[in-house]
């Protein structure tokens, strides 16, 4: 099994649509969560955090499940500019040291 | 404000050459990682560092070799280049402790072998 796995994609929607990404860990010890962001021939940049509460920055809202080691990343009302790769992101903790395992990403196409 | 800097950012290199990719953070961070990405692939872990004199594998090390004698540095060395080899590297920094720590990402090396 994956460490990061996420919906493999590619997500084709229309301007406007909602659009929902997910995404499971396997490691429990995992202890921050992130979505990132992949342009085309662009390095990954931090999209939003991920809480337990859930959090929401303008269309996007992120949740976390640590019970079933799921995350979730929403799009709401979809722009052409959010066409990219969405990159689920886990930071390990434990005896393991630190590391930052990427899944392998959700490729999202916005049309007119 | 460079961040996390990488060069050279593109490079050709012919089958048994050696190389180094250099990488440097000015943000006094702890964590340094190594990452690969092959066309339309996720990232791949190559080795990491939590701190100075300290590094591990990660998914991919056959062929790479790290070191981290400062907090500032982590080169990341490929001896005997293979076409296996050809990929997009990106280097990456982090401060420490567990909650809410934002991965600094490099522009990325586009490296061919040939």
């Amino acid at each position: 099994r994956k460490e990061v796995e996420q919906d493999p994609g590619p997500f084709n929607v229309p301007e406007g649509a909602t659009v929902a990404f997910n995404c499971t860990y396997s490691n429990s010890a995992s202890q921050s969560f992130f979505w990132y962001r992949q342009d085309c021939r662009k390095e990954p940049k931090l999209l939003m955090s991920v809480y337990s509460s859930g959090n929401e920055d303008g269309r996007f809202t992120a949740q976390l499940n640590r019970a079933s080691q799921y995350i979730s990343l929403l799009i709401r009302d979809s722009k052409l500019s959010d066409s990219a790769t969405y990159l689920c992101v886990v930071n390990e903790g434990g005896t393991g040291g630190f590391k930052t395992i990427f899944g392998a990403g959700t490729r999202l196409f916005v049309k007119a | 404000n460079a961040g996390v800097t990488q060069t050279p950012k593109f490079r050709i290199l012919k089958i048994g050459q050696s190389m180094t990719l250099q990488c440097a953070q000015d943000m006094n961070h702890n964590y340094m990682y190594w990452y690969r990405q092959d066309p339309g692939m996720g990232l791949k872990l190559i080795y990491y560092s939590v701190g100075a004199g300290i590094t591990d594998k990660g998914e991919v090390p056959n062929g790479y070799n790290v070191s981290r004698s400062t907090t500032e540095y982590f080169p990341l060395r490929l001896e005997l280049a293979a076409p296996s080899q050809t990929s997009v590297y990106f280097c990456a920094s982090r401060g420490s402790g567990v909650n809410g720590n934002t991965i600094y990402f490099g522009e990325g090396s586009w490296l061919t072998v040939v």
